[in-house]
């Protein structure tokens, strides 16, 4: 079966440029999807179809997705960036997410 | 404002059923696919049914095929999930949760607050 991997956690200092990889097989030819959920609260849509930003989604957020891995780049990451991220893509009449990161700003 | 609005959640024992609504406002519902997500405090989320905006496509995750229907009533603006023979692993919170598209194959652009259901004897 089709699974995404998601590390566990991802550090990145304030200001600077934090990557959260989602891993799976041929992911690259999927559109991937990712959410960013804060504690308490419901996720959130921030890139959609590997690159895509709903409005009202800073710019510092972007994504890629190529071969086997996906990536979400948040660049001058804030304190409030914290949070778990999870990809998400379409799959053999499915819905997956992948196991979801959190990403701590230090 | 668009807004997704979800109610029945509850305490039921294994085996029991429930039905959780997801009443929505804001937006042309018909024209979007909806899903219903869980997530176990603390763990991450998992997809578990979507229909399209006229009901035609309605997928389920294998965990729950069989045991749960989705459905939804396009006039009363509302999403639903009946689930009957319910485990312990049920338990969870469950968001309603819409499609980019008519589809249910988009990203998950707006998502309700969820509801808590808990299965324990």
């Amino acid at each position: 079966s089709y699974e995404l991997t998601q590390a566990l956690s991802v550090s990145a200092a304030l200001g600077q440029t934090a990557r959260i990889p989602c891993g799976g097989d041929n992911v690259g030819s999927r559109d991937v999807h990712w959410y960013q959920q804060k504690p308490g609260q419901a996720p959130v849509l921030v890139i959609y179809r590997d690159n895509m930003r709903p409005s009202g989604i800073p710019e510092r957020f972007s994504g890629s997705s190529s071969g086997d891995a996906a990536t979400l780049t948040i660049s001058r990451v804030q304190v409030g960036d914290e949070a778990d991220y999870y990809c998400q893509v379409w799959h053999s009449n499915s819905v997956l997410f992948g196991g979801g990161t959190k990403l701590t700003v230090l | 404002e668009v807004q997704l609005v979800e109610s029945g959640g509850g305490l039921v024992q294994p085996g029991r059923s429930l039905r959780l609504s997801c009443e929505v406002s804001g937006f042309t519902f018909d024209d979007y696919g909806m899903h219903w997500v869980r997530q176990v405090p603390g763990k991450g989320l998992e997809w578990v049914a979507g229909i399209s905006s006229t009901s035609t496509s309605i997928i389920y995750a294998d965990s729950v095929k069989g045991r749960f229907t989705i459905s939804r009533d396009n006039a009363q603006n509302s999403l639903y999930l009946q689930m009957n023979s319910l485990r312990l692993e049920d338990t969870a919170l469950y968001y309603c949760a819409r499609d980019l598209e008519m589809s249910v194959t988009d990203a998950f652009d707006i998502w309700g607050q969820g509801t808590v259901v808990t299965v324990s004897s």
